[in-house]
């Protein structure tokens, strides 16, 4: 266990639908992540929020909407989603967004499955 | 393009054999380099960081950084099978002030008792 929670852990919907993945972070870290791990391909960053202001946007699609309500809560809102973003989503957070040396611990992942 | 390049494996080491898990990375710039561990159907998580050149040593494991020849190596002496797993390599950019990492692709290791 690694203090950060995320629902749900597996996910599958259709093209049309809309939903939403929910991270929790119990460790009183001030950064939180978003990253997509998809078969084969390495991670990739796709937000980052700093003391609830996102800080980084990866170029990724509209279709996906990160949501930042406090430091220890941290939302992804999916909506007319392509095959092709079928993945593995991981929640992630850090103490802080500008250290030396800043450890990210991971969630395990909610499995996405788009039809 | 910034890069961090590993192969992809697997590699397959005998049980209590030495591992050697290598990256390579493309900006020069770097500077921290991160290795996490993932075994399959679980998330990532941080086994050593390093950012000056030379060996750092915690326990069983051994990351090794050398800055000229843009790579970084993490030994893993007497492996066991529950070391089997992928090992990502993961390097801080240096251009901007935050914690941005770039992962590579991961290398699937393998021990066999």
């Amino acid at each position: 266990e690694t203090g950060v929670t995320q629902t749900p852990r597996h996910l599958v919907m259709g093209m049309t639908n809309k939903k939403s993945l929910k991270c929790e972070q119990h460790l009183g870290h001030n950064a939180m992540y978003w990253y997509k791990q998809s078969a084969k391909k390495p991670l990739e960053l796709m937000f980052v929020y700093s003391l609830e202001e996102r800080v980084e946007n990866n170029s990724v699609p509209s279709r996906f909407s990160p949501e930042c309500p406090n430091s220890s809560h941290l939302f992804l809102h999916l909506h007319t989603l392509q095959p092709e973003d079928s993945a593995l989503y991981l929640c992630a957070s850090s103490q802080d967004w500008t250290g030396t040396n800043e450890k990210l611990f991971f969630g395990s992942g909610t499995q996405l499955s788009v039809l | 393009q910034k890069e961090v390049e590993q192969n992809s494996g697997p590699l397959s080491v005998p049980e209590g054999a030495i591992a050697s898990l290598n990256c390579t990375y493309s900006d020069r710039g770097s500077q921290s380099f991160f290795w996490y561990r993932q075994y399959s159907g679980k998330s990532p998580e941080l086994i050593m960081f390093i950012y000056s050149n030379g060996d750092k040593e915690d326990g069983r494991f051994t990351a090794q950084l050398n800055k000229a020849s843009q790579y970084v190596s993490l030994l893993i002496r007497d492996s066991q099978p529950s070391d089997s797993a992928t090992y990502l390599c993961a390097v801080k950019q240096p251009d901007n002030a935050g914690n941005m990492l770039t992962f590579g692709g991961g290398t699937r290791l393998m021990v066999k008792p």
